[in-house]
């Protein structure tokens, strides 16, 4: 199986600026990298497919990038309903996901 | 508009069964591969099984495989899952998962709500 590392565990930043999310896997998976938001009590959302797609309605302020093993979410002018629990996934083979960052308001 | 709607968590004794289904409404059911994924109290997101939309394929993670079963029911929109000889690693919250194409291609762009499935004692 391919294992997804993600870190940091938990990132603590002020709205308004930048937030950076790493997540790296064991094996490359090309650009077959997805990242995904969930909220307490909410079930996952789709953000970022193909390593840098962004989905269906999502802002710009989200950006992916990437390839291979190592990928970064970049979440811009962060604002308050983006402090959330961040997933990487993989699906170069069946899925896997990063064990998840935090991402929590300093 | 896209909706999974998740019934039949349950609290469950160890060894036993339950079925899990998704309602689906929204978009072409019976062209897209659909999923569940489940999640641990706490815990983060682990890939359970998949019923591809072409083919009839069924796919299990190594964890349920032989215990789980998928199935769908194209005419009614309806996606189950059968599990059986529970153990209380299996508790967690499972959710329906619509993936992106009709197989091969896991990316989950639409999730019910979810169903709470407790295996205890």
């Amino acid at each position: 199986d391919i294992l997804m590392m993600q870190s940091p565990a938990t990132l603590s930043v002020s709205p308004g600026e930048r937030a950076t999310l790493s997540c790296r896997a064991s094996q490359s998976v090309s650009s077959k990298l997805a990242w995904y938001q969930q909220k307490p009590g909410q079930a996952p959302r789709l953000l970022i497919y193909g390593a840098s797609t962004r989905a269906t309605g999502i802002p710009a302020r989200f950006s992916g990038s990437g390839s291979g093993t190592e990928f970064t979410l970049t979440i811009n002018s962060l604002q308050s309903e983006d402090f959330a629990v961040y997933y990487c996934q993989q699906y170069n083979s069946w899925a896997t996901f990063g064990q998840g960052t935090r991402l929590e308001i300093k | 508009e896209v909706q999974l709607l998740e019934s039949g968590g349950d609290l469950v004794q160890p060894g036993g069964s339950l079925k899990l289904s998704c309602a689906a409404s929204g978009f072409t059911f019976s062209t897209y591969a659909m999923s569940w994924v489940r999640q641990a109290p706490g815990k983060g997101l682990e890939w359970v099984s998949t019923f591809t939309g072409t083919g009839g394929y069924t796919f299990y993670a190594a964890s349920v495989k032989g215990r789980f079963s998928i199935s769908r029911d194209n005419s009614n929109n309806t996606l189950f899952l059968h599990m059986s000889s529970l153990r209380a690693e299996d508790t967690a919250v499972y959710y329906c998962a619509k993936e992106s194409a009709a197989a091969g291609t896991p990316i989950f762009d639409s999730w019910g709500q979810g169903a709470l499935v407790t295996v205890s004692s």
